[in-house]
């Protein structure tokens, strides 16, 4: 069975230009998490999905950054314009109910390293 | 201010030695800890956790501490392994409002194990 897979798995861009990250949980996965890691700082979560619903986006930056996830299956995360700051690797992670996160169940892809020069 | 804090960046063990990573934390409200192991260029995987109700978890070489009086645990490695060197995170999640799976990290601790 596959993994939770992110593309790409490394983006440069320029500063003011777009980027659009792409996750695909696991299948049957309702519930899909976007989290970021800038360098040497804490994994910091941004948003969760249940299905195609926002459940919690707490922790979104700010308004540059546009997470979806139409017809919840895969999800997209927008980040218009870059910024220096946004530089970092973001991971997506899914799991397969509510309840599962509290027992560990939240299965991480590999990340999509973002540099904004 | 960091909820969860891993002070100390690295750690270096010799193989067949216990490895002792810590992890300390602020919020009295967090009900749930767990640890992550990361490799390079991966994403993290589920290492062990523990219910705020319980004060030790044991996992084949990994045990997980908590002591809830002084916010701090600890996940002990024994005997360590070569193939155990990585980046090893805490996490805490809440469990006022908001998502279950708004865990939130440490920085993480690199662990080496010297053969």
């Amino acid at each position: 069975e596959a993994g939770v897979t992110q593309f790409p798995s490394h983006s440069v861009i320029e500063k003011g230009q777009t980027v659009t990250l792409r996750c695909d949980p696991i299948s049957g996965h309702d519930n899909l998490y976007w989290y970021r890691r800038v360098m040497g700082k804490e994994i910091k979560f941004l948003l969760h999905f249940v299905k195609e619903s926002k459940q919690d986006e707490s922790g979104m930056p700010n308004n540059r950054f546009l997470a979806e996830r139409t017809g919840g299956t895969y999800s997209t995360l927008k980040v218009q314009p870059a910024e220096l700051e946004d530089s970092g690797v973001y991971f997506c992670a899914s799991s397969q109910d509510m309840g599962t996160p509290l027992t560990g169940e939240l299965f991480f892809g590999e990340g999509s390293r973002l540099t904004v020069l | 201010d960091q909820q969860v804090k891993q002070n100390s960046p690295s750690l270096s063990v010799q193989e067949g030695r216990i490895s002792i990573l810590n992890c300390d934390y602020t919020n009295s409200m967090f009900d749930y800890f767990l640890w992550y192991k990361k490799y390079p260029a991966e994403g993290p995987t589920f290492l062990i956790s523990i219910s705020s109700i319980k004060d030790k978890n044991e996992d084949g070489r990994f045990t997980v501490f908590l002591n809830k009086s002084a916010k701090h645990l600890s996940l002990h490695i024994v005997p360590s392994q070569p193939g155990d060197s990585a980046v090893y995170f805490c996490a805490a999640s809440p469990n006022y409002g908001g998502s279950q799976g708004n865990l939130i990290f440490g920085k993480g601790t690199k662990l080496s194990v010297k053969p």
